[in-house]
């Protein structure tokens, strides 16, 4: 079974601070996300990865960043944490076939005081 | 852009009672279509998804079909258990690398 580890389950941070969230799989797949979900908004992808040291934005990247140095592991970069980035994290991956599915961790779940 | 529209909920049912979620996309060509499933606590777990026109999807009793002319895929299930109790969530993805474009989840509580 594919293994999609987030480091924290729960966090909490204060405004201003730098948040790293990080992420590993143990499935050697190429494409790594992140999403946020909110209530009533369902998962929103905020940056994906195809491969080492390349990102891509999604539809929500406007205070985040990533970093892929390493291949298992994709981390969520928030700058300077704002209130508006209280909410839960999920990171997934997925192999390079085009018919493999998503295969998400068990979330993140961030505020930000 | 794309999107994915789905009852939100919550939707409550009986033990044994006949399930539909309706999920309906608007997407550039073919996509991908898919359903997950939240229990309460975890992360996303892949229930079902078909990759062409009129194809079916199947799992747990569950089933989706890829109506590209109605641009639907609606989970269908006959017979609902307390343990099927979660969020579904309707998601698509246009290319092999590309997000999921996610609906906003539906609610389904069963009762005993």
């Amino acid at each position: 079974d594919v293994k999609v580890t987030q480091s924290s389950r729960y966090l909490v941070k204060r405004t201003g601070e730098k948040v790293f969230l990080e992420c590993v799989q143990d499935m050697d797949h190429e494409n790594m996300f992140w999403y946020r979900q909110d209530p009533g908004l369902g998962l929103r992808l905020i940056y994906f990865s195809y491969d080492v040291k390349m990102k891509e934005k999604g539809d929500i990247p406007e205070g985040y960043s990533v970093s892929r140095e390493k291949k298992e592991r994709f981390s969520l970069i928030l700058e300077s944490a704002s209130t508006n980035q209280t909410s839960m994290y999920l990171c997934a991956s997925k192999g390079s076939a085009s018919n493999q599915p998503q295969h998400f961790g068990d979330g993140t779940r961030l505020s930000i005081l | 852009g794309d999107s994915v529209t789905q009852m939100e909920g919550p939707v409550t049912l009986s033990e044994e009672a006949f399930l539909t979620i309706n999920c309906t996309y608007t997407a550039t060509g073919y996509p991908s279509l898919f359903w997950y499933v939240q229990y309460p606590g975890e992360g996303l777990q892949l229930l079902l998804k078909a990759t062409k026109a009129d194809d079916k999807g199947s799992n747990k009793g569950f089933e989706a079909t890829y109506r590209k002319e109605t641009t639907s895929f609606h989970l269908e299930k006959g017979s609902v258990q307390v343990s099927d109790s979660a969020v579904y969530f309707c998601a698509l993805r246009r290319g092999g690398a590309d997000g999921l474009t996610f609906g906003k989840g539906t609610h389904l509580i069963i009762q005993p």
